[in-house]
């Protein structure tokens, strides 16, 4: 069974950082891509950032770009997300999501539950 | 990338077929067949049940279906039910620079 564990969240005020982890569980991690999708409370889904299975891919969003670093460690099955410079806009429900391929377009067959960020000062 | 345009609200009675739209431009939706829909239940996370226009993953039920016809996507629930009462929302290629657009979102109700 395909699990994906994200932790991290938390409360941080404007302009400081914030390291998420992904956790995964139940297939091949190193074969595919995966990505970060943010949602604030309410509202719709954005995608932030992806990665494909080796790392020679990387691609984000514009409104992060710059400030977020997505990387994975394949010897952990694990996807990360280094956030600086976070901004109040950056409030979310952030989610794991897992490629359907290991790399190009890859849509999002698994998801983690998401973990909470709360930018406020 | 704006994001892709979706009806606010779509209703049904049991039994019934809905279609949910998804419109974009030719540099998002009209130009490539890489359109996925996710189904997302209050306090859930997203679950795909179409990809790459209509695709449906394993497990997904065969009452979904999806299509497109020039610049919007489309996605079919046939023969509702209780359980298709969610939010879906459409996502597609959005380009270069925005590799994923994701649409505005879409609740369903089952009446």
């Amino acid at each position: 069974e395909v699990q994906l564990v994200e932790s991290g969240g938390g409360l941080v005020q404007p302009g400081r950082s914030l390291r998420l982890s992904c956790a995964a569980s139940g297939f091949t991690f190193d074969d595919y891509a995966m990505h970060w999708v943010r949602q604030e409370p309410g509202k719709g889904l954005q995608w932030v950032s992806g990665i494909s299975w080796d790392s020679s891919d990387i691609n984000y969003a514009v409104s992060v770009r710059g400030r977020f670093t997505i990387s994975r460690d394949n010897a952990k099955n694990s996807l990360y997300l280094q956030m600086d410079s976070l901004r109040l806009e950056d409030t979310a429900f952030y989610y794991c999501a897992k490629g359907i391929y290991g790399s190009g377009h890859t849509d999002f067959d698994y998801w983690g539950q998401g973990t909470l960020v709360t930018v406020s000062s | 990338q704006s994001a892709l345009t979706q009806p606010a609200s779509v209703s049904g009675s049991p039994g019934q077929s809905i279609t949910i739209s998804c419109t974009g431009t030719t540099s998002t939706i009209g130009n490539y067949n890489l359109v996925s829909w996710y189904q997302q239940h209050p306090g859930r996370a997203p679950k795909l049940v179409i990809y790459e226009g209509n695709k449906r993953p394993s497990g997904v039920s065969g009452r979904f279906s999806g299509s497109k016809s020039g610049n919007t996507a489309s996605l079919t629930i046939s023969g509702l039910q209780e359980e298709d009462e969610s939010d879906y929302y459409c996502c597609s290629y959005g380009g270069f620079s925005t590799p994923y657009v994701f649409g505005t979102g879409t609740k369903v109700t089952v009446l």
